[in-house]
């Protein structure tokens, strides 16, 4: 089956480590987007990457970071200098600047701080 | 101000009855709207998406886009309880590259 898989389901963080989210989709889509969601709130772009080798910053990316080796993986990693964050992770694609242009996303990792 | 306004009720009605959730959205140059569903704990789910003027039909679901207005809502006719979620409206903006997202509304349907 096509889809997007986002692992763990849950992880735990100590203080000062960082801590690596995966993300793998199998439906060929270009464009892979990192989403982050706290409770009653929407959702915060994260980072987004559109092709291998390139990627861009979201709207709250310090204290984060990605790399996009593989069009299928887009793995997030939080690093220590996030200091707040426990937050529900939310990994999406999609086929990049299409006029019918959809986001699909993956199951999510909810992150909390030990 | 937010790129993308939501009332994040709770909004109650009763099963049978029509839930009716609105969202505005501050980027004239905007391409597309998406609604998607989510319910406590997974993630968002598309449910309906729209890019003219006008009503969109989906069964129980109806998307309506008013440009002009800056305005998206989604009718859902004869609510059940499986319906009760938290509704996200999201907007691709005249950035393509971008979509905004609301912060939700909560939608309960009693029994």
């Amino acid at each position: 089956d096509g889809g997007i898989t986002q692992s763990p389901k849950y992880l735990f963080r100590k203080e000062g480590q960082n801590v690596t989210l995966s993300c793998e989709q199998n439906l060929n889509h270009d464009a892979m987007y990192w989403y982050r969601q706290d409770p009653g709130q929407g959702l915060r772009l994260i980072y987004y990457s559109q092709i291998v080798n390139d990627f861009q910053k979201g709207d709250i990316a310090e204290g984060y970071s990605v790399s996009r080796e593989k069009k299928e993986s887009f793995p997030l990693t939080v690093t220590s200098a996030q200091k707040n964050p426990t937050a529900f992770y939310l990994c999406a694609s999609s086929i990049w600047a299409a006029t019918n242009e959809k986001l699909f996303f993956g199951s999510g990792t909810q992150l909390s701080v030990l | 101000q937010k790129e993308v306004e939501q009332n994040s009720g709770p909004l109650s009605v009763p099963e049978g009855a029509i839930a009716s959730l609105n969202c505005t959205y501050s980027d004239r140059g905007s391409q597309s709207f998406f609604w998607y569903r989510q319910y406590s704990g997974k993630s968002p789910e598309l449910i309906m998406f729209i890019y003219s003027n006008g009503d969109k039909e989906d069964g129980r679901f109806t998307a309506q886009l008013n440009k002009a207005s800056q305005y998206v809502s989604l009718l859902i006719r004869d609510s059940q309880p499986s319906d009760s979620a938290t509704y996200l409206c999201a907007v691709k903006g005249y950035n393509f590259n971008k979509f905004y997202f609301g912060s939700g509304t909560k939608l309960n349907v009693k029994p």
